[in-house]
């Protein structure tokens, strides 16, 4: 599976846009970005996955771009529980090919 | 929907004793599970990716015989520690995966918090 390059941490004032970018310059045609969360001493949350379109649910939105080498998580109005470690996580779309997790994005929001 | 359970949640243990524990996917039929671990301040670690009436696959570095993997049901899976030592602390965590969920998604459990006195 590709890697992924992902800034070590970053601040957001709470009720701001977060932007989590997310490099992954050598991904393949079949491979997916997904983007998890973990709050501390929790188990990982999924939040959004996608191929090439640009996604959006209740939790946030992924905007991938054209030649698919980096993707961007955008939370829209941060609040305080956000504040977790991001893992964006690029992933063959096989059925027994698990997740291999690096060492995300440390969001910390403040207020 | 999408849940997965693990018990106990953290269990504190002398050196030398055997620790079970146990994943359940709650709302759907998991096909796949696999197992992770967390030292503190790092990652999450692959430890071993199981099927569903199948011998699990280990990762490289991880001792099958001291890390016995059961996937006898479709809705649970269990990690024995056997012979814990204090370097066995650490976070575990599952997720799982179920065929008729969309697109490949793993869902994870909580974790459990082993300490190993």
């Amino acid at each position: 599976d590709a890697k992924t390059t992902q800034p070590t941490s970053m601040d957001c004032a709470e009720g701001r846009a977060a932007n989590l970018p997310c490099n992954h310059s050598t991904i393949s045609g079949n491979e997916y970005v997904y983007w998890y969360r973990q709050i501390h001493s929790q188990g990982p949350q999924y939040i959004i996955h996608g191929l090439k379109n640009n996604e959006t649910n209740e939790m946030a939105s992924l905007i991938i771009t054209e030649d698919r080498k980096s993707s961007t998580l955008i939370l829209p109005h941060a609040t305080l529980r956000d504040t977790a470690v991001y893992y964006c996580i690029v992933k063959r779309g096989s059925g027994n090919t698990p997740l291999v997790f690096g060492k995300g994005t440390r969001l910390s929001v403040i207020a | 929907g999408a849940v997965v359970s693990q018990h106990p949640s953290w269990v504190i243990c002398k050196s030398g004793t055997s620790v079970k524990i146990e994943c359940r996917s709650l709302d759907f039929q998991a096909t796949t599970m696999f197992w992770y671990r967390q030292f503190p301040k790092q990652s999450l670690m692959l430890m071993a990716t199981s099927n569903e009436g199948s011998k699990a696959t280990y990762e490289q570095g991880v001792e099958k015989d001291k890390f016995l993997i059961n996937h006898a049901s479709l809705t649970l899976s269990t990690l024995t520690v056997t012979s814990a030592h204090p370097e066995d602390s650490s976070f575990y965590i599952c997720s799982a995966r179920g065929a008729e969920l969309s697109t490949d998604t793993q869902y994870f459990g909580p974790g459990t918090r082993l300490t190993v006195l």
